[in-house]
């Protein structure tokens, strides 16, 4: 697998949009760029995943560069539930997840 | 969709005594399930790849007669943890692919606490 990097921890504003960077510099053609998050004391949660393309769904956008080195999740209008800790895998699909340190994300009132 | 669920949800047993955990994937069926580890303050490790109707492929360091893993339908993954000892008190959490084969899904995992 690829190997990502990503800040240990942001701040964002309750109802602002939180932007979270990721790097991985060393994606190879084939593999998906997957976000996840984990909310303290439960398991991971499926945010979005994508390939080239820039994606969308009711949780989230993820921005994708075209070279595919970096990308961003964006969650367009934060409340408090989202804080968590927010993963940024590349992976082929349908293989294990290694997990790094994500991006410790707290929302402030 | 995409839902797993597992059980139980916590777990407080003696030293010596062994538990099982399941894994379900409830709205899909899932040819391959993954275990993962987590201990305070650290990310999840991969323990095992589980697919149905075979034998399990253990990451290096985890013990296979340790941590048995059965998968024995498309839907079900156990995990018993035998002869359980405090060192082992974690938290247990189990993924399944979903119909598009590129997508994991995480269980809500299990808390044991070993004592």
């Amino acid at each position: 697998d690829a190997k990502t990097t990503q800040p240990t921890s942001m701040d964002c504003a309750e109802g602002r949009a939180a932007n979270l960077p990721c790097n991985h510099s060393t994606i190879s053609g084939n593999e998906y760029v997957y976000w996840y998050r984990q909310i303290h004391s439960q398991g991971p949660q499926y945010i979005i995943h994508g390939l080239k393309n820039n994606e969308t769904n009711e949780m989230a956008s993820l921005i994708i560069t075209e070279d595919r080195k970096s990308s961003t999740l964006i969650l367009p209008h934060a409340t408090l539930r989202d804080t968590a800790v927010y993963y940024c895998i590349v992976n082929f699909g349908n293989e294990k997840l290694t997990f790094g340190t994500g991006t410790r994300l707290t929302i402030i009132p | 969709g995409a839902v797993v669920s597992q059980h139980p949800s916590w777990v407080i047993c003696k030293s010596g005594t062994s538990v099982k955990i399941e894994c379900r994937s409830l709205d899909f069926q899932a040819t391959t399930m993954f275990w993962y580890r987590q201990f305070p303050k650290q990310s999840l490790m991969l323990m095992a790849t589980s697919n149905e109707g075979s034998k399990a492929t253990y990451e290096q360091g985890v013990e296979k007669d340790k941590f048995l893993i059965n998968h024995a339908s498309l839907t079900l993954s156990t995990l018993t943890v035998t002869s359980a000892h405090p060192e082992d008190s974690s938290f247990y959490i189990c993924s399944a692919t979903g119909r598009d084969q590129e997508t994991q899904y995480f269980g809500p995992g299990t808390r044991l606490l070993v004592l």
